[in-house]
Formats: structure tokens, sequence, C-alpha cells
């Protein structure tokens, strides 16, 4: 079945910092979607991307999905201390799928 | 305020024990899924459905059970067959499946400890 692998697991940086997460899929998706999770709580939307090579921003977050639709990152620009909480991609194949969701990564900011 | 609502929050049982976890939204939203999320592990799918009276299963249904006799309600039963259920349960909701799936909504969790 589809598989969908993030790096890395876990990173901690110092505020102001810069932040990437990877996503890696096995099969080429249709769209991939980015939720944040904070500690002790939910997975909350952040993006979906659709199309080859897309890149979308929102303030210091940057988007991106592959030229040929396996692979995307999300970027953090400056992290800040409420940057912090675990990052998850998760993509379907074309054909009305359920989505994959990777292992996410978890991300620390020290002050 | 428009939501996903589940409840017990936490919730304990022995094992050998089933144990129902509610879940309704009030979003008027088709589609209603069961993850299942452990330590480090991504949400890993247990049960959809998209329709009334309708459901299929993920990639970990095994030891779980559902029913969707109302749109706004879907509740799931953890049995005693499910040999490690102790996890953090999450709700979602969103409009469907289809070619470019909208985002998904999810409640709060459960978290379910098997002493």
């Amino acid at each position: 079945g589809q598989q969908v692998m993030q790096i890395p697991q876990y990173q901690h940086v110092q505020e102001g910092e810069d932040f990437t997460t990877y996503c890696n899929s096995s099969t080429t998706l249709s769209n991939i979607q980015w939720y944040k999770q904070r500690p002790g709580g939910h997975p909350v939307f952040l993006i979906q991307l659709v199309k080859s090579g897309e890149v979308k921003k929102q303030k210091r977050l940057t988007f991106q999905f592959g030229e040929a639709k396996k692979n995307s990152s999300l970027h953090i620009t400056a992290t800040q201390t409420t940057d912090v909480g675990t990052y998850f991609c998760a993509g379907s194949n074309s054909g009305y799928s359920t989505l994959t969701f990777g292992k996410g990564t978890m991300l620390l900011v020290s002050p | 305020d428009g939501g996903i609502t589940q409840s017990p929050k936490y919730l304990f049982r022995k094992e050998g024990q089933n144990v129902t976890l509610s879940c309704e939204q009030n979003l008027n939203h088709d589609a209603m899924y069961w993850y299942r999320q452990d330590p480090g592990q991504g949400l890993r799918l247990i049960y959809y459905s998209q329709i009334v009276n309708d459901f299929q299963k993920g990639d970990i249904a095994e030891g779980y059970s559902v029913s969707r006799e109302k749109k706004e309600s879907f509740p799931l039963t953890v049995t005693s067959a499910q040999k490690n259920p102790t996890a953090f349960y999450l709700c979602a909701s969103n409009n469907g499946l289809a070619q470019t799936p909208g985002e998904l909504f999810f409640g709060e969790g459960s978290r379910l400890t098997v002493l």
C-alpha cells in the first residue's frame, strides 16, 4: 500500500533558526495536506497542495509540492516558540482514496 | 459553535472489556473517520464512513467496530479482540472523498488506557 515517509523525526532549534521537514511518498500523489499538532492537542489543518511544483506561503511558512508529485516540504523561517508541535504531512492517490499520514516531525524551539 | 465533539476525553478500562468512544459533528459533513495515534507514530486509519449506514475498514480495523446510524454520529467500539488498545483516538470529518479531498476537521481526541 501507499507509504508516506517524513524526516526528520525530531528537531530541536534555537528561536530564530529555520526549520524544514520533508515528506516522501512511494507513489505519485494527487494532493498533499499538512497539519500541525500542538503538544496535548489535536491535528489542525494548515494547507493543501495539488499542483505539480506548487509553492504556497503562509507568513513564515513555505510549502512546496515536488514536480513529480511524490515529495513535499514545509519550511519555517525564523522559528518562534509558538511553532512548537508536531507537523504531519498526509497524501492521497488519485481516485477518491483516503489520506495516508506520515509519522510527523516533532519541532522543539528553545527561547 | 461548529465542530466535532469526542467523549470521553480520558478512559480507563480493564482487559477483556469493550468500550465505546463517542464522536458527534455539527458541521454537516458527509464523511467521518477514526484514527489511532501512538507515541511517535502518525495517524493510522481505523474505519471511515462516507454516508449514513455505510462504512469501510481502514488500515487497522481488526478489533474495532463502528456504526453510522445518523449523519452526525460515528461511534467507535474498541473490543476485547484488540490486542493493544491503549492509544489516543481521534475522530475527524470532511466533505468526503473526492479527486481533491477537503481538509480534515479533528475532535480533541479520546485517550484510552487499558489497565
